[in-house]
């Protein structure tokens, strides 16, 4: 059974530019969700999709999008880089949406803007 | 809004002793999840607490819920060096039938011989 698997690892991107990151869930996992976490803090919520549908979102603006493919995959867009957006992106993955499963992380992607 | 606090943030212990991490969070919820954090890794479930009451071991350690006191522990009993991590604690709001969970800041436990 593999697990949830990020890419990229690590990305460097200047401030404006826009940026995608991926995510393929564990097996059997219709769930995707994505948080932030910055150095030294929790991770923060920032949206997750059930069967391709968003069905719960954080404080996070508009330009943080994403997208739940119908093999569950899952990517984060985000547009308009700022500063503060460097972070740890985590996508975790879990079976049904009610919360009653752990989810399930990966190992991140580390994004760093310049 | 829901507020999730961890105390302490910082833990330093010997091998061998006891201690308890505890967690707060501030509007009613009925679940609470406990995670660790390796540095440089992801997070690893350890706990999902699914009731008021709910109590669930692991090894050395053994987490608790109390949704009345809006309160959950991790105890840990007889440290050991590789239990040296970051946990965290998460709830989400009340009602709330997705992983909209909210995280504590982190315990930084370290264990020392």
């Amino acid at each position: 059974e593999t697990g949830v698997t990020q890419s990229p690892t690590h990305l460097i991107k200047t401030r404006g530019q826009q940026v995608t990151l991926r995510c393929s869930s564990q097996s059997g996992h219709n769930t995707v969700s994505w948080y932030q976490q910055a150095l030294g803090q929790g991770p923060q919520f920032i949206f997750q999709y059930y069967r391709e549908e968003e069905n719960g979102r954080g404080n996070f603006p508009p330009r943080f999008s994403g997208l739940q493919f119908p093999n569950y995959s899952s990517e984060l867009n985000v547009n308009a880089l700022e500063l503060d957006d460097s972070a740890l992106y985590l996508c975790a993955s879990s079976s049904g949406s009610e919360g009653r499963s752990p989810l399930h992380f990966g190992n991140g992607t580390r994004l760093t803007v310049t | 809004e829901l507020k999730v606090e961890q105390n302490p943030l910082f833990l330093s212990m010997q091998e061998g002793k006891n201690y308890t991490i505890y967690c707060n969070y501030s509007t009613t919820s009925d679940r609470l999840y406990w995670y660790r954090q390796d540095p440089g890794k992801s997070l690893e479930s350890l706990f999902v607490l699914l009731s008021n009451g709910a109590v669930k071991q692991e090894g050395r350690l053994m987490a608790s819920l109390d949704t009345k006191a809006r309160l959950s522990t991790l105890h840990i009993t007889a440290a050991v060096h590789d239990l040296s991590a970051t946990y965290f604690c998460a709830a989400p709001p009340g009602g709330g039938s997705n992983y909209k969970l909210t995280f504590g800041k982190g315990t930084l436990l370290t264990v020392n011989p």
